[in-house]
């Protein structure tokens, strides 16, 4: 079946800007996951959601990011007023429940100039 | 949370050869997947294991919970087989969601 999949797959943006980044997660998955991945780094958490809801943001760097999943599906993170900074490879998995095996998407390259 | 340390950071192997990949963990798991993430960048699920072992043609994977380590093993090992490697652990007291700290990976290099 399908995987997950994100959208766009890079973007290019300047700073102060603001940017979305969608994410499909495998049918039938209620938990969506955002992590961010810097160069030369392993992928790092952000937030979760179970459902509609955002169970866990403790991993958002700031108030500039958000994120919403407002059907239970289809997730996006919004980051406003972007920094240099946030330049890093944004990714999304999805898994069946808490503990369950997550499977990760190709991720979004956002670079920041 | 969670400490996820892996090694070695680096390995250089000849075609066919074969190597173990560590992974240590500071706390019960619930979660503990390995990663192959390929020079695209996309994470490709190698093992599912929490505990016990796995095997999938060349590659088998053995995490010892009680102990807080997991080892991943490459046989004969081809030179498709060079990207990072990466462990994942999720702590059975997280409160919520089973959110993945990843360690820093392990550079694998298969020279012909």
């Amino acid at each position: 079946g399908a995987g997950v999949s994100q959208t766009p797959s890079n973007k290019v943006t300047e700073k102060g800007k603001y940017v979305e980044l969608r994410c499909d997660p495998i049918s039938g998955h209620t938990a969506l996951y955002w992590y961010r991945q810097s160069l030369g780094q392993g992928p790092e958490f952000l937030i979760y959601f179970q459902g509609t809801g955002a169970a866990d943001d403790s991993g958002l760097p700031n108030d500039r990011f958000f994120a919403v999943r407002p059907e239970g599906s289809v997730s996006t993170l919004k980051i406003q007023r972007t920094e240099r900074g946030d330049s890093a490879v944004y990714l999304c998995a999805s898994s069946y429940g808490q503990g369950s095996e997550q499977y990760f998407g190709p991720g979004t390259r956002l670079t920041v100039t | 949370g969670i400490q996820v340390e892996q090694s070695p950071p680096d390995l250089i192997l000849q075609e066919g050869a074969n190597s173990t990949l560590r992974c240590n963990f500071s706390d019960s798991v619930n979660n503990l997947q390995w990663f192959h993430q390929n020079p695209w960048g996309q994470l490709i699920n190698l093992f599912y294991i929490p505990s016990g072992t796995k095997q999938n043609g060349r590659l088998s994977a053995t995490t010892v919970a009680t102990e807080r380590y997991s080892l991943l093993y490459i046989s004969s090992s081809q030179t498709t087989d060079s990207g990072v490697y990466f462990c994942a652990a999720s702590a059975v007291k997280e409160t919520s969601g089973s959110r993945l700290t990843f360690g820093e990976g392990t550079q694998l290099t298969v020279n012909p």
